[in-house]
């Protein structure tokens, strides 16, 4: 079946600029997960939905990060006033309970750069 | 301190030889999980093999295992007849329970980057 999908795959923005980065679930899947891979590095936690709701989005590193998921299955990462700190590749990832021994599927990852 | 360390940056292995990437994990709680997941130079994570605190017997998956020593808090991925479609960056992470009780966050290390040759 169908993995889980992000787009763009790359985006190329200028500091200052505003970018929206989306991804599409495994369908029935209800956890989703944000994470941030830089360089060299392991994805690192930003944000978890379980459904529509927010339930943790202690890893936004501050507040020009906001993600959302109005109908609990596509869920958009919104970055304002990028940075070139921000440039990494942003993951995406779906799992079927999101707990105990169910894994998470990952997207392709949208490439950011920040000029 | 680090959750999860992986003190391998890189590893060589042969074709056809078994090859042990190591992973040692920090955590307080008695229920927890280790996950390992392969990313090819494509780019995309690949769920390999999982094992959960609790499980008596060593995880398998294939050509995959899970040696697990929870005394050592150590879960080495263990690959058998190494090819050479293995080569690419191999994560260990782990989920545990967060301090609201909920277990649904994977912390990941930095990865061992394993090169497999002919």
């Amino acid at each position: 079946g169908a993995g889980v999908s992000q787009t763009p795959s790359n985006k190329v923005t200028e500091k200052g600029k505003y970018v929206e980065l989306r991804c599409d679930p495994i369908s029935g899947h209800t956890a989703l997960y944000w994470y941030r891979q830089s360089l060299g590095q392991g994805p690192e936690f930003l944000i978890y939905f379980q459904g529509t709701g927010a339930a943790d989005d202690s890893g936004l590193p501050n507040d020009r990060f906001f993600a959302v998921r109005p109908e609990g299955s596509v869920s958009t990462l919104k970055i304002q006033r990028t940075e070139r700190g921000d440039s990494a590749v942003y993951l995406c990832a779906s799992s079927l309970r999101g707990q105990g021994g169910s894994p998470l599927h990952f997207g392709n990852g949208t490439r950011l750069t920040v000029t | 301190a680090q959750k999860i360390t992986q003190t391998q940056p890189g590893m060589f292995v042969q074709e056809k030889e078994a090859v042990t990437l190591d992973c040692t994990y920090d955590t307080s709680d008695q229920s927890y999980g280790l996950f390992w997941y392969k990313q090819p130079s494509s780019g995309e994570m690949i769920f390999l093999i999982y094992q959960g605190s609790y499980d008596e017997q060593n995880a398998t998956e294939g050509r995959y295992s899970l040696n697990f020593q929870k005394a050592r808090k150590s879960a080495n991925l263990v690959i058998s007849a190494s090819q050479l479609g293995d080569s690419a960056m191999y994560f260990c992470a782990m989920r545990e329970a967060n301090s609201g009780g909920s277990n649904y966050k994977l912390t990941f290390g930095k990865g061992t980057l394993l090169t497999v040759n002919p």
